[in-house]
């Protein structure tokens, strides 16, 4: 079965540092790629997606994500995060063609001042 | 537009209850899917539709019931209400990019639910 990887929980940072949040899946065909950002209490929000075409992507809010296939990975980064980027992220597989989603278990960021 | 709205915001049940939650959207969205969110797991899939009067099941299916009569309209229904119910529930419309065979999905609010 297909699986998503978030290996990073909790991750906190101070205000200014950068971030990387890891992401690997298990599904070896066409994938569609996303990243969500759900702030305290609110819904979903799409942060960036790939569907085919340059493996880096840019996002919302200085968000970027790099596809490496080799490697199953869809890596988050963003070079300088503030404080209200404090949410929980959450990266998500479709299969090629399909709309079905499979989230990984989320990671939880806070930045502190 | 006002995207995907879902009803109520928040819910108390008690075991044994039935109850519906509601979901529409305004986007004419052929595709929408429920989610449930739990502590540590992330969104897991419960059901999903890819047109009116079409639904299937997803990852964690039992206990729930869908149906599809509209576009607009997903309602979601728990039969007899557990305790291992209690989550929040997300629903999403998703449509395909012109020329993509790739999905974005959009999603609601979200349903809090608790069963005592």
């Amino acid at each position: 079965a297909q699986s998503v990887s978030q290996h990073n929980h909790h991750v906190i940072l101070s205000e200014a540092a950068s971030l990387e949040l890891g992401c690997n899946y298990s599904y070896g065909g066409t994938v569609n790629l996303f990243w969500y950002v759900q702030y305290p209490g609110q819904h979903l929000q799409l942060l960036l997606k790939y569907f085919s075409g340059d493996p880096l992507v840019k996002g919302i809010k200085g968000f970027e994500a790099e596809f490496i296939k080799s490697k199953f990975s869809f890596n988050l980064r963003k070079p300088s995060v503030q404080w209200s980027d404090t949410a929980e992220y959450f990266c998500a597989v479709g299969k090629g063609g399909g709309n079905k989603l499979t989230f990984g278990t989320g990671t939880q960021l806070k930045v502190e001042l | 537009n006002a995207g995907v709205t879902q009803t109520p915001k928040f819910q108390v049940l008690k075991t044994g209850q039935s109850m519906t939650l509601q979901c529409a959207q305004d986007m004419n969205h052929e595709y929408m899917s429920w989610y449930r969110q739990d502590p540590g797991m992330g969104l897991r899939l419960i059901h999903y539709s890819v047109g009116a009067g079409i639904t299937d099941q997803g990852e964690v299916p039992n206990g729930y019931n869908v149906s599809r009569s509209t576009t607009e309209d997903f309602p979601l229904r728990l039969l007899s209400a557990a305790p291992s119910q209690t989550s929040v529930y997300f629903c999403a419309s998703s449509y395909s990019p012109s020329g993509s065979r790739a999905y974005e999905q959009y999603f609601g609010p979200g349903t809090r639910l608790t069963v005592t």
